[in-house]
């Protein structure tokens, strides 16, 4: 079992309101992602970091930001929530082993927007 | 394009069959491909990881195999539980010029293991 959290693991939500998931990890990875997931459909890669003070947007678009001020934590925040942002958010922090990458996946947050 | 499609969408066996999930890819240059297990509300969890010189590897009654050259992997479930009832994602990584892996993750195929 992965030492990687997220709350809350459940929210709803009205249409303008401002949220920020939160996402840590006691494993001390430097690299830690957002993907995006609707039901039964694949993970989108939305933002991803390579470690304090680094952000990088992921291959889905997406009006959600992303802050990286300490190594264990990486929160995503939406300004102003739309139905269209209800979906899965899952973090995931990875590490280097032999030359392979190994992603934790922490379990997840179902935001539904109203 | 960069791409894994998984096969069959969904799946639903008795408890004690033995069933095998089909991924095939077209992810290049290949790194890896790893077989995730997520459960229904959890983030994925890695069962195995297989690299282009390996054609097989066992995680208990989960085992994987690599067919490099086709670009073809299966997962096989031996003696189905009840526990196993979850979506199983095929994920590939290729390598990035100047460093770093870009992961392709496949749709999953949903798995329903019943008495």
């Amino acid at each position: 079992e992965a030492d990687i959290y997220q709350t809350p693991r459940y929210l709803v939500i009205g249409t303008g309101k401002k949220i920020t998931l939160e996402c840590s990890q006691t494993m001390g990875h430097d690299k830690m992602y957002w993907y995006q997931q609707d039901p039964g459909m694949e993970l989108h890669l939305i933002h991803y970091s390579y470690g304090v003070n680094s952000t990088e947007k992921g291959d889905l678009s997406s009006e959600s930001t992303v802050s990286r001020i300490r190594t264990e934590h990486f929160p995503l925040t939406l300004e102003s929530a739309r139905p269209s942002h209800t979906s899965q958010y899952l973090c995931a922090s990875s590490e280097l082993n032999g030359g392979v990458e190994t992603q934790y996946f922490g379990p997840g947050t179902r935001l539904l927007v109203l | 394009k960069n791409q894994v499609e998984q096969s069959p969408q969904s799946l639903i066996i008795l408890e004690g069959k033995n069933c095998t999930l089909q991924c095939n890819y077209t992810v290049s240059p290949f790194s890896n491909l790893r077989w995730y297990k997520q459960d229904t509300g959890r983030g994925p969890v890695s069962l195995t990881i297989m690299t282009f010189s390996e054609n097989t590897k066992s995680n208990g009654r989960y085992t994987a195999t690599l067919d490099a050259d086709t670009k073809q992997s299966s997962l096989h479930i031996t003696a189905s539980q009840l526990s196993d009832s979850a979506s199983y994602i095929c994920v590939v990584s290729r390598g990035l010029t100047g460093g770093g892996n870009k992961l392709t993750f496949g749709t999953g195929t949903q798995l329903k293991v019943e008495l």
